[in-house]
């Protein structure tokens, strides 16, 4: 099993719509937690850190369930300029071992 | 703040020949980069953790010979691929982490623009 799972899509969704996102990890030791989004052929660039109690901001909401072991994005009001990949990023242990889902892609459709 | 450039930001090479890519933090400082290899429609794999000052930590399967890193200072690390081969043509990525600045999250890595490597 990976150790982040990601659904690679494409989710293809319209303009205002909502969709959300979910990754899975599978080491319980994992302690930050992260959404990237990465434009094609661009650099990633990180979209918000995801927090225990959950966190907002602006269309974006992110949660966390250790419970289950996932992470959650869900982007509201879909704009065409949300295409791209989201990459979800785990870290664990103090050696910051940082490890990338493979993505998942999202095209807004006018 | 949290500016990380990478030069060259492309490069061809011959097979065979070495290549040396830059990742500097334009204006924080970083104890820790790390290095990235993302080949076409695949995520990130990362290669190697460098700090500055000790030698890099490599990944498994990662060849610490081919793949060389150095990091003197806390705002520059090195990769130079050693003899390289058209295998070895990717996207390459540096991120460094946000360091002791009171501005920036230390947990976060903010990542270079890249380099894309082709090698014939």
């Amino acid at each position: 099993r990976k150790e982040v799972e990601q659904d690679p899509g494409p989710f293809n969704v319209p303009e205002g719509a909502t969709v959300a996102f979910n990754c899975t990890y599978s080491n319980s030791a994992s302690q930050s937690f992260f959404w990237y989004r990465q434009d094609c052929r661009k650099e990633p660039k990180l979209l918000m850190s995801v927090y225990s109690s959950g966190n907002e901001d602006g269309r974006f909401t992110a949660q966390l369930n250790r419970a289950s072991q996932y992470i959650s994005l869900l982007i509201r009001d879909s704009k065409l300029s949300d295409s791209a990949t989201y990459l979800c990023v785990v870290k664990r242990g103090g050696y910051q071992k940082v490890t990338f889902g493979t993505g998942t892609k999202l095209q807004v459709i006018p | 703040g949290a500016v990380v450039s990478q030069h060259p930001s492309w490069v061809i090479c011959k097979s065979g020949t070495s290549v040396k890519i830059e990742c500097r933090s334009l204006d924080f400082q970083a104890t820790t980069m790390f290095w990235y290899r993302q080949f076409p429609k695949q995520s990130l794999m990362l290669m190697a953790t460098s700090n500055e000052g000790s030698k890099a930590t490599y990944e498994q399967g990662v060849e610490k010979d081919k793949f060389l890193i150095n990091h003197a200072s806390l705002t520059l690390s090195t990769l130079t691929v050693t003899s390289a081969h058209p295998e070895d043509s990717s996207f390459y990525i540096c991120s460094a982490l946000g360091g002791t600045s009171g501005s920036l999250d230390t947990d976060t890595q903010y990542f270079g623009p890249g380099t894309r490597l082709t090698v014939l």
